[in-house]
């Protein structure tokens, strides 16, 4: 099956700064890889996603990236803000797989002042 | 309604009861989704519905969990005989249909067993 790893478990940067989160994948039949930012004791909240037919996709001061070949994608937030400091999980799906999502072990980001 | 809502939102219950989690999807969502979260940790599927068939229960742990669904709508995820492994908060996820659409989750239950 699908087996998705996710890179640092922790990160720490001052505000304003940039925030660079990667995942790999395992099974090249995946097709849409959706990121969510998880507050704490709250819902996982779908924060943008790209699917396999493009390479990047940009939301304000989001943005993901995608290299099919390499089987790895990652998330950049610019300038970010105290209110970023949350849990982000990648995740990804393969099709035909009943739309199931595998996500990965999730990065704790820490933006301090 | 507005999102999806799960209940109840903690349960505290002893080793070796039953227990029955409740997911209310958002409102014409045909497919539906139970997660499982343990501390510190990232999700992991357990079982995917589409209306009142489930297609895929590759993730249920053992037979001492089963879920269902009625009406196309609310779905009850049931552990029985609950051991301390099982201490998690369990999330539903619900999107309009399968295929390539974002699954929106719940608040989740926080699932205490002593």
């Amino acid at each position: 099956g699908e087996n998705v790893e996710q890179h640092p478990s922790t990160l720490s940067v001052q505000e304003g700064d940039s925030a660079v989160i990667k995942c790999t994948y395992s099974d090249s039949a995946s097709n849409y890889f959706p990121w969510y930012k998880q507050e704490l004791g709250k819902r996982p909240q779908l924060i943008i996603d790209i699917r396999s037919n493009v390479g990047e996709k940009k939301d304000q001061r989001i943005a993901v990236t995608l290299n099919k070949t390499a089987k790895h994608f990652s998330l950049h937030i610019t300038e970010t803000q105290p209110e970023d400091s949350a849990v982000y999980f990648c995740a990804a799906r393969v099709t035909g797989t009943a739309s199931k999502l595998t996500f990965g072990t999730g990065t704790r980001l820490q933006v301090t002042l | 309604g507005a999102g999806v809502s799960q209940s109840p939102s903690n349960k505290v219950t002893e080793k070796g009861k039953d227990v029955e989690l409740r997911c209310d999807p958002i409102s014409g969502h045909t497919a539906l989704y139970w997660y499982r979260q343990s501390l510190g940790q990232g999700l992991e599927f357990l079982i995917y519905f589409q209306g009142n068939s489930a297609p895929d229960k590759s993730g249920l742990p053992s037979d001492r969990f089963s879920a269902e669904r009625t009406g196309g709508s609310v779905s009850t995820l049931t552990i029985q005989r609950t051991q301390q492994e099982d201490s998690a908060v369990y999330l539903c996820a619900s999107s309009p249909r399968q295929g390539e659409q974002p699954q929106h989750f719940g608040d989740g239950t926080r699932l205490s067993i002593l």
